[in-house]
């Protein structure tokens, strides 16, 4: 098992430009999360999907878009970077054990955007 | 909308020193869970917490949630090197809410 891999580890955009950031899980998770993480402020949550095919706006959705590609995969996207959203941000995907009892939040390694 | 704060932001201790994060909910939470990032990493985590009152043990680490289930405390008894980074606690708001919310964290380092 890989965990929740993400695409790419590092990139630097200018102002105006998109790009997309990919996840994917190979655990058979049905949830799946964005976060961005700033120095000071913890995690604060993008976007969210509780399952395939379903959405749902965060704490701070503006400026991003998500697709909930299949089971596996949850893209992030960004039409038109700003400085702001110089972050780093992570995906994640949640599980469950002992009958849902016991829930876990399973992180990817993280993506360092620099926006100029 | 539901808020968690975290308390110290920043912890400096000697190593074989205790050392104690706090956390506080705006709202009562159906369960909180802990998480450490070490520098450069992606949060891991620790543990959950379900009921009013509860006490769990990792080894050197204790986690308590509060009887009112809107605070929480994880304590590390004797630091050591290795537990370096940020302790983030985060908390799922009771009903049906599908997200956490994660408190600002306290970044912790340990001087050997």
């Amino acid at each position: 098992n890989a965990g929740v891999t993400q695409t790419p580890k590092f990139q630097v955009l200018k102002t105006g430009q998109s790009m997309t950031l990919q996840c994917a899980q190979d655990m058979n998770h049905n949830s799946m999360y964005w976060y961005r993480q700033d120095p000071g402020m913890g995690l604060r949550l993008i976007y969210y999907s509780a399952s395939e095919g379903t959405t749902d706006k965060g704490e701070v959705p503006n400026g991003y878009n998500v697709s909930r590609l299949n089971k596996r995969e949850f893209s992030l996207r960004l039409e038109s970077a700003a400085p702001s959203q110089t972050s780093v941000y992570f995906c994640a995907s949640t599980g469950y054990s002992s009958g849902r009892a016991r829930e876990t939040q399973y992180f990817g390694p993280g993506t360092r955007l620099l926006v100029l | 909308g539901q808020q968690v704060m975290q308390i110290p932001q920043y912890q400096h201790v000697q190593e074989g020193e205790d050392f104690t994060t706090y956390c506080n909910s705006s709202t009562t939470l159906s369960n909180i869970q802990w998480y450490k990032q070490r520098p450069g990493g992606h949060p891991v985590f620790l543990i959950q917490l379900v009921k009013s009152g509860e006490v769990k043990k990792q080894k050197r680490l204790t986690f308590q949630f509060g009887e009112a289930k809107k605070n929480s405390s994880l304590h590390i008894t004797a630091t050591q090197t290795t537990d370096v980074g940020t302790y983030f606690c985060a908390g799922r708001a009771s009903g049906s809410a599908r997200q956490l919310t994660f408190g600002s964290g306290t970044q912790l380092t340990v001087l050997p």
